[in-house]
């Protein structure tokens, strides 16, 4: 089966860091474009990222570019989402979703999603 | 930035009832338009990609059309399991996401 595991919820003091992770199995991770997407309570969707696990090259989205870090384990098929120092709006539900082959030429719609990640920044 | 709007906001509907959900692009996306069903506090679910290329496994009531800046997502027969949230979503330049419309029991 072809899925992606996210970890736990997490609960953080602002101004802690975090890194949250999403493994990939059923298929060959190094292969596929990983994005991740924000939900903040009640809110929408809204991508942060993407990352090429073959070679670690990534895009950020400009509204969070700078705030957050996308990297990548490919030894153990792992995506990770970091922050150096939280903030109490980074609260939110967390996804990471595949999207294309890293061969594909043009971007595509995210088919297999993980289960999601709560992150609570709280004092 | 590509802006994608949906309407309406909240729709309230019966079992059995057709049920359409529009999203604009604020400008041309091709159809690179994917839709997305999410229930509380899981992950979305693809529902159709490409405008209208229905996801395998995806039942066969939920359809897609459109291109250029105006899509549709058309529930034939509303079923108990459709009431959810729905995302429209480009990838013509990066990813945006509507804002979601929430298909309600009347």
């Amino acid at each position: 089966e072809v899925q992606l595991v996210q970890s736990g919820a997490d609960v953080k003091k602002p101004g802690e860091s975090l890194r949250i992770s999403c493994e990939g199995s059923g298929y060959s991770f190094p292969n596929y474009w990983i994005s991740w997407v924000r939900q903040m309570p009640g809110r929408g969707l809204e991508w942060m990222g993407r990352i090429d696990p073959s070679d670690s090259y990534t895009n950020y989205s400009p509204s969070f570019q700078g705030h957050v870090t996308i990297s990548v384990d490919t030894s153990i098929n792992t995506a990770y989402l970091q922050w150096s120092s939280l903030k109490a709006s980074d609260t939110a539900m967390y996804f990471c979703a595949r999207g294309e082959g890293i061969e594909v030429v043009t971007p595509s719609h995210f088919d297999i999603w993980g289960q999601g990640t709560t992150v609570t920044v709280s004092s | 930035d590509i802006q994608m709007t949906q309407s309406p906001s909240t729709l309230s509907a019966s079992v059995g009832d057709r049920v359409t959900i529009t999203c604009r692009a604020s400008q041309t996306i091709s159809n690179w338009l994917a839709w997305y069903q999410q229930k509380p506090g899981k992950a979305p679910k693809l529902l159709i990609y490409k405008a209208s290329s229905l996801e395998s496994g995806v039942p066969s009531r939920f359809s897609g059309s459109g291109s250029g800046t105006e899509f549709t997502l058309t529930i034939s027969s509303l079923q108990p399991d459709d009431f959810a949230t729905y995302y429209c979503q480009q990838y013509n330049s990066y990813w945006t996401f509507g804002q979601g419309t929430k298909v309600e029991i009347k």
